[in-house]
Protein backbone atom coordinates (compact mmCIF):
# COMPACT_ATOMS: atom_id res chain seq x y z
CA UNK A 1 0.00 0.00 0.00
CA UNK A 2 0.77 3.51 -0.30
CA UNK A 3 2.10 3.96 -3.43
CA UNK A 4 2.65 7.23 -5.13
CA UNK A 5 3.04 7.65 -8.94
CA UNK A 6 4.38 10.25 -11.55
CA UNK A 7 4.33 10.70 -15.19
CA UNK A 8 5.54 11.11 -16.88
CA UNK A 9 9.02 9.77 -15.76
CA UNK A 10 11.04 11.84 -18.35
CA UNK A 11 10.21 14.80 -20.20
CA UNK A 12 12.10 16.85 -22.86
CA UNK A 13 10.40 20.40 -24.26
CA UNK A 14 11.76 23.59 -25.53
CA UNK A 15 12.42 26.98 -24.38
CA UNK A 16 9.34 28.86 -23.34
CA UNK A 17 7.01 25.82 -23.31
CA UNK A 18 5.30 24.44 -20.36
CA UNK A 19 5.16 21.62 -18.99
CA UNK A 20 2.82 19.63 -16.24
CA UNK A 21 3.78 16.81 -14.10
CA UNK A 22 1.10 14.53 -12.46
CA UNK A 23 1.39 13.28 -8.82
CA UNK A 24 -0.92 10.41 -7.92
CA UNK A 25 -2.03 8.95 -4.63
CA UNK A 26 -2.73 5.13 -5.66
CA UNK A 27 -3.94 3.74 -2.69
CA UNK A 28 -5.38 6.47 -0.25
CA UNK A 29 -5.98 9.64 -0.05
CA UNK A 30 -3.67 12.51 0.52
CA UNK A 31 -4.97 16.55 1.39
CA UNK A 32 -1.33 17.41 1.19
CA UNK A 33 1.05 16.74 -1.15
CA UNK A 34 4.77 17.87 -1.40
CA UNK A 35 6.74 18.95 -4.20
CA UNK A 36 11.07 19.10 -4.45
CA UNK A 37 13.41 19.63 -6.31
CA UNK A 38 16.45 17.85 -6.47
CA UNK A 39 19.69 19.08 -8.41
CA UNK A 40 22.00 16.65 -9.62
CA UNK A 41 24.26 14.76 -6.70
CA UNK A 42 22.42 17.35 -4.41
CA UNK A 43 19.67 17.06 -1.78
CA UNK A 44 15.96 17.18 -1.97
CA UNK A 45 14.79 20.79 -1.55
CA UNK A 46 10.95 21.44 -0.94
CA UNK A 47 9.81 23.74 -3.31
CA UNK A 48 5.70 23.81 -1.92
CA UNK A 49 2.78 22.18 -0.31
CA UNK A 50 0.10 21.42 -1.60
CA UNK A 51 -3.40 21.34 0.15
CA UNK A 52 -6.49 19.93 -1.76
CA UNK A 53 -9.14 22.26 -2.52
CA UNK A 54 -7.15 25.34 -1.87
CA UNK A 55 -4.04 27.29 -2.67
CA UNK A 56 -0.67 25.93 -2.81
CA UNK A 57 2.12 27.19 -0.04
CA UNK A 58 5.20 28.11 -1.47
CA UNK A 59 8.41 27.85 0.04
CA UNK A 60 10.67 31.12 0.08
CA UNK A 61 12.61 32.04 -3.53
CA UNK A 62 10.13 29.75 -5.03
CA UNK A 63 8.09 31.91 -7.75
CA UNK A 64 4.34 30.75 -7.66
CA UNK A 65 3.78 32.27 -11.03
CA UNK A 66 6.55 29.78 -12.75
CA UNK A 67 5.22 26.69 -11.32
CA UNK A 68 1.64 26.33 -10.69
CA UNK A 69 0.39 23.71 -8.58
CA UNK A 70 -3.21 22.31 -8.67
CA UNK A 71 -4.29 19.62 -6.14
CA UNK A 72 -7.78 19.59 -7.18
CA UNK A 73 -8.95 15.74 -6.02
CA UNK A 74 -8.00 13.88 -3.13
CA UNK A 75 -5.47 11.50 -5.17
CA UNK A 76 -3.88 14.47 -7.53
CA UNK A 77 -1.99 17.18 -7.46
CA UNK A 78 -0.25 18.69 -10.88
CA UNK A 79 2.91 20.93 -11.10
CA UNK A 80 2.93 22.96 -14.48
CA UNK A 81 6.18 24.36 -14.92
CA UNK A 82 5.62 27.63 -17.00
CA UNK A 83 7.61 29.13 -19.92
CA UNK A 84 10.05 26.57 -19.10
CA UNK A 85 14.06 27.86 -19.51
CA UNK A 86 17.22 25.36 -19.17
CA UNK A 87 17.48 26.21 -15.65
CA UNK A 88 14.81 24.86 -14.65
CA UNK A 89 16.06 21.33 -16.07
CA UNK A 90 15.54 19.16 -12.87
CA UNK A 91 14.29 16.23 -11.23
CA UNK A 92 11.31 16.92 -9.69
CA UNK A 93 9.96 14.83 -7.04
CA UNK A 94 6.49 14.32 -5.37
CA UNK A 95 5.61 12.80 -1.90
CA UNK A 96 2.26 12.90 -0.36
CA UNK A 97 1.22 12.21 3.13
CA UNK A 98 -1.19 9.21 4.17
CA UNK A 99 -3.17 11.14 6.91
CA UNK A 100 -4.69 7.61 8.13
CA UNK A 101 -1.90 7.22 9.80
CA UNK A 102 -0.90 8.79 13.33
CA UNK A 103 2.25 9.85 12.35
CA UNK A 104 3.90 12.20 9.91
CA UNK A 105 5.20 9.86 6.99
CA UNK A 106 5.41 10.83 3.52
CA UNK A 107 5.45 8.45 0.56
CA UNK A 108 7.52 9.66 -2.51
CA UNK A 109 6.81 9.31 -6.04
CA UNK A 110 9.48 8.28 -8.20
CA UNK A 111 10.47 11.50 -9.76
CA UNK A 112 10.16 13.61 -13.45
CA UNK A 113 12.75 14.35 -14.76
CA UNK A 114 13.05 17.61 -17.13
CA UNK A 115 15.03 18.59 -19.61
CA UNK A 116 14.84 22.11 -20.98
CA UNK A 117 16.26 22.66 -24.50
CA UNK B 1 14.92 28.35 10.67
CA UNK B 2 15.84 24.66 11.00
CA UNK B 3 18.48 22.74 9.36
CA UNK B 4 19.77 19.40 9.13
CA UNK B 5 23.54 18.97 8.30
CA UNK B 6 25.13 15.13 6.92
CA UNK B 7 29.04 15.58 7.12
CA UNK B 8 30.05 12.84 5.30
CA UNK B 9 29.02 12.76 1.78
CA UNK B 10 30.56 9.39 1.07
CA UNK B 11 31.06 6.37 3.45
CA UNK B 12 32.45 3.04 2.31
CA UNK B 13 33.38 0.45 4.73
CA UNK B 14 33.79 -3.37 4.90
CA UNK B 15 31.01 -5.88 4.49
CA UNK B 16 30.34 -6.90 8.71
CA UNK B 17 31.84 -3.61 9.66
CA UNK B 18 29.88 -1.31 11.78
CA UNK B 19 28.27 2.06 10.30
CA UNK B 20 27.45 5.12 11.43
CA UNK B 21 26.17 7.78 9.32
CA UNK B 22 26.16 11.04 11.19
CA UNK B 23 22.98 13.80 11.24
CA UNK B 24 23.51 16.89 12.92
CA UNK B 25 20.28 18.88 13.64
CA UNK B 26 19.57 22.76 14.26
CA UNK B 27 15.69 23.12 15.58
CA UNK B 28 14.95 25.61 18.75
CA UNK B 29 11.70 23.60 19.08
CA UNK B 30 11.15 19.83 19.12
CA UNK B 31 11.49 18.34 16.14
CA UNK B 32 10.43 14.73 14.24
CA UNK B 33 13.68 13.34 13.02
CA UNK B 34 14.05 10.87 9.98
CA UNK B 35 15.96 8.55 7.98
CA UNK B 36 15.24 7.66 4.13
CA UNK B 37 16.76 5.62 1.99
CA UNK B 38 17.17 5.44 -2.00
CA UNK B 39 18.59 2.53 -3.62
CA UNK B 40 19.89 2.48 -6.52
CA UNK B 41 17.02 3.43 -9.18
CA UNK B 42 14.72 3.01 -6.35
CA UNK B 43 12.62 6.02 -4.88
CA UNK B 44 12.93 7.44 -1.86
CA UNK B 45 11.68 5.38 1.08
CA UNK B 46 11.31 6.03 4.82
CA UNK B 47 13.82 3.39 6.80
CA UNK B 48 12.86 4.73 9.88
CA UNK B 49 11.58 7.35 12.52
CA UNK B 50 13.13 8.72 16.06
CA UNK B 51 9.54 8.51 17.53
CA UNK B 52 8.98 4.89 16.65
CA UNK B 53 12.35 3.86 18.29
CA UNK B 54 12.69 0.76 15.85
CA UNK B 55 15.25 -1.09 14.67
CA UNK B 56 14.95 -1.45 10.66
CA UNK B 57 17.19 -4.03 8.76
CA UNK B 58 19.52 -3.84 11.30
CA UNK B 59 19.87 -0.04 11.78
CA UNK B 60 19.04 1.98 14.85
CA UNK B 61 19.12 6.20 15.46
CA UNK B 62 19.01 7.33 18.44
CA UNK B 63 17.57 11.22 19.11
CA UNK B 64 20.44 13.10 20.94
CA UNK B 65 18.74 16.44 22.04
CA UNK B 66 21.81 17.69 24.10
CA UNK B 67 24.22 16.98 21.06
CA UNK B 68 21.58 18.07 18.25
CA UNK B 69 22.50 14.65 16.44
CA UNK B 70 20.31 11.73 14.75
CA UNK B 71 23.10 9.40 14.13
CA UNK B 72 22.18 6.46 12.40
CA UNK B 73 24.13 3.04 12.94
CA UNK B 74 24.27 -1.15 12.11
CA UNK B 75 26.90 -2.87 13.92
CA UNK B 76 27.13 -5.04 11.22
CA UNK B 77 27.30 -3.82 7.50
CA UNK B 78 26.13 -6.08 4.43
CA UNK B 79 26.10 -5.22 0.61
CA UNK B 80 22.93 -4.52 0.50
CA UNK B 81 23.11 -1.76 2.38
CA UNK B 82 24.65 0.08 -0.28
CA UNK B 83 22.69 3.53 -0.83
CA UNK B 84 22.02 7.32 -0.54
CA UNK B 85 20.49 8.14 3.19
CA UNK B 86 19.10 11.42 3.97
CA UNK B 87 18.24 12.76 7.03
CA UNK B 88 15.62 14.48 7.79
CA UNK B 89 13.12 16.41 10.20
CA UNK B 90 9.94 18.54 10.43
CA UNK B 91 9.28 20.58 13.00
CA UNK B 92 6.51 18.60 14.85
CA UNK B 93 2.44 18.67 15.34
CA UNK B 94 0.57 19.31 12.24
CA UNK B 95 3.77 20.82 10.30
CA UNK B 96 4.67 18.24 8.51
CA UNK B 97 7.19 19.72 6.00
CA UNK B 98 10.55 17.86 5.72
CA UNK B 99 13.93 19.40 5.36
CA UNK B 100 16.75 17.32 4.17
CA UNK B 101 20.25 16.74 4.62
CA UNK B 102 22.33 16.57 1.79
CA UNK B 103 22.60 13.10 2.02
CA UNK B 104 25.56 10.92 2.44
CA UNK B 105 26.42 7.44 0.04
CA UNK B 106 26.93 4.52 1.49
CA UNK B 107 29.19 1.94 -0.16
CA UNK B 108 29.16 -1.63 1.53
CA UNK B 109 32.69 -3.38 -0.49
CA UNK B 110 33.00 -6.70 -0.40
Amino acid sequence: GAVVSQHPSRVICKSGTSVKIECRSLDFQATTMFWYRQFPKQSLMLMATSNEGSKATYEQGVEKDKFLINHASLTLSTLTVTSAHPEDSSFYICSARDETRSYNEQFFGPGTRLTVL
Amino acid sequence: AQRVTQPEKLLSVFKGAPVELKCNYSYSGSPELFWYVQYSRQRLQLLLRHISRESIKGFTADLNKGETSFHLKKPFAQEEDSAMYYCALSRGGSNYKLTFGKGTLLTVNP
